[in-house]
């Protein structure tokens, strides 16, 4: 089945312990991202990648960190995770950029105290 | 950068009434419009979506109009049912190979 898997679906965690959210897919798509989402906020993006080892900042970057060494993960990394950062995470994927609309994962809740 | 505009941020309407969510965006060059729906609890997924080359599609019943000279899309939603009932979000984006934009959503119920 086509899917793009994130874990954990709940985390929650305590101010400046490093974490990673993992984001996997299997249909081969060149394209990945990660978006929060926050009530009244919609979806915003938070880092975005075109291919392997291409990564760009979208509009919230600051303490968030990616990584692409293989087309099918794009990890999300909270070095030191702050309170402003409890949020619900998305990561997506598309075949070329925003072509054909984006798969969503299932989300992460995370809460940092 | 491109801005996109969502209005309402809510909106209830009776069982079988039409519903009608509009967006503005900002980047003249934008010429790829989806719609995504999220359910409580949900990821979004696509429902529908517009290239610049035509002004209307549909499926069913649901459907999304483009105007590209005042740079607004719309989607529209006739005989709504409660299923209906859901978080909607409009995007857009240029050339495909930069990142979509999204609205800030439209919560939208469906009164039985």
């Amino acid at each position: 089945e086509a899917q793009v898997t994130q874990n954990p679906r709940y985390l929650i965690t305590v101010t400046g312990k490093k974490l990673t959210v993992t984001c996997s897919q299997n249909m081969n798509h060149e394209y990945m991202s990660w978006y929060r989402q926050d009530p009244g906020l919609g979806l915003r993006q938070i880092y975005y990648s075109m291919n392997v080892e291409v990564t760009d900042k979208g509009d919230v970057p600051e303490g968030y960190k990616v990584s692409r060494k293989e087309k099918r993960n794009f990890p999300l990394i909270l070095e030191s995770p702050s309170p402003n950062q409890t949020s619900l995470y998305f990561c997506a994927s598309s075949l070329s950029g925003a072509r054909g609309g984006y798969t969503f994962g299932s989300g992460t809740r995370l809460t940092v105290v | 950068g491109e801005n996109v505009e969502q209005h309402p941020s809510t909106l209830s309407v009776q069982e079988g009434d039409s519903a009608v969510i509009k967006c503005t965006y900002s980047d003249s060059a934008s010429n790829y419009f989806p719609w995504y729906k999220q359910e409580l609890g949900k990821r979004p997924q696509l429902i529908i979506d517009i290239r610049s080359n035509v002004g209307e599609k549909k499926d069913q019943r649901i459907a999304v109009t483009l105007n590209k000279t005042a740079k607004h899309f719309s989607l529209h939603i006739t005989e709504t049912q409660p299923e209906d009932s859901a978080v909607y979000f409009c995007a857009a984006s240029h050339s495909g190979n930069t990142p979509l934009v999204f609205g800030k959503g439209t919560r939208l119920s469906v009164i039985a």
